[in-house]
């Protein structure tokens, strides 16, 4: 079962614009959550995290949110720009076994001149 | 610093075969991962190790062997390969007690 879900698919906006991906999770062991963006033929690379203790966490253009009671997160980019084109994958795992993340089915982002 | 790398890039197996993948990393990484990427799916860990000589099953590890000789490396052997784990095979590793992994760039495994 997919404990880590990614409902869109795609995503398409305008330069300048914000980005908002947005993540879903049903275990609610979770507490550490991560988004990751992956480029054509490379490997994932780590973008931002957040711990359940906390509700947001801000790196430059990149914000997370995390809703607890919603089991729900997004990332968001502001402003967007064309290099932010990539997919998106939303992480979570739990601190009493960090090995094992979950992780969702990526938002491919596509951000337009 | 190369990170992490994965051997080969790609690879056409049929049915039946056998076959190793290897993954390096030069961070002096403690923890390191196999993962596999399907098509609408995310990342599906088969499994890790949290040291040398020390490995653990995933979420995905049937029909899957990995082995932990020495610390930079992690390798992942199919023994009998089946068109169900034609994939794209990722390598992390991280540091202890750490959440964020470090990826390979990926391998991409064909079996038919």
């Amino acid at each position: 079962d997919q404990q880590v879900k990614q409902n869109s698919p795609s995503l398409s906006v305008q330069e300048g614009r914000i980005s908002i991906l947005n993540c879903d999770y049903t275990n609610s062991m979770f507490d550490y959550f991560l988004w990751y963006k992956k480029y054509p033929a490379e490997g994932p690379t780590f973008l931002i995290s957040i711990s359940s203790i906390k509700d947001k966490n801000e790196d430059g253009r990149f914000t997370v949110f995390l809703n607890k009671s919603a089991k729900h997160l997004s990332l968001h980019i502001v402003p967007s720009q064309p290099g932010d084109s990539a997919v998106y994958f939303c992480a979570a795992t739990s601190g009493s076994n960090n090995n094992d993340m979950r992780f969702g089915a990526g938002t491919r982002l596509t951000v337009k001149p | 610093n190369a990170g992490v790398t994965q051997t080969p890039k790609f690879r056409v197996l049929k049915t039946g075969q056998s076959m190793t993948l290897l993954c390096a990393q030069d961070m002096n990484h403690e923890y390191m991962y196999w993962y596999r990427q399907d098509p609408g799916m995310g990342l599906r860990l088969i499994h890790y190790s949290v040291g040398e000589g020390t490995t653990a099953k995933g979420e995905v590890p049937d029909g899957y062997n990995v082995s932990r000789l020495k610390k930079q490396n992690f390798l992942l052997g199919l023994e009998s390969a089946a068109p169900s784990q034609t994939s794209v095979y990722f390598c992390a590793s991280s540091q202890f007690y750490k959440y964020e992994q470090y990826f390979g760039p990926g391998t991409r495994l064909t079996v038919t």
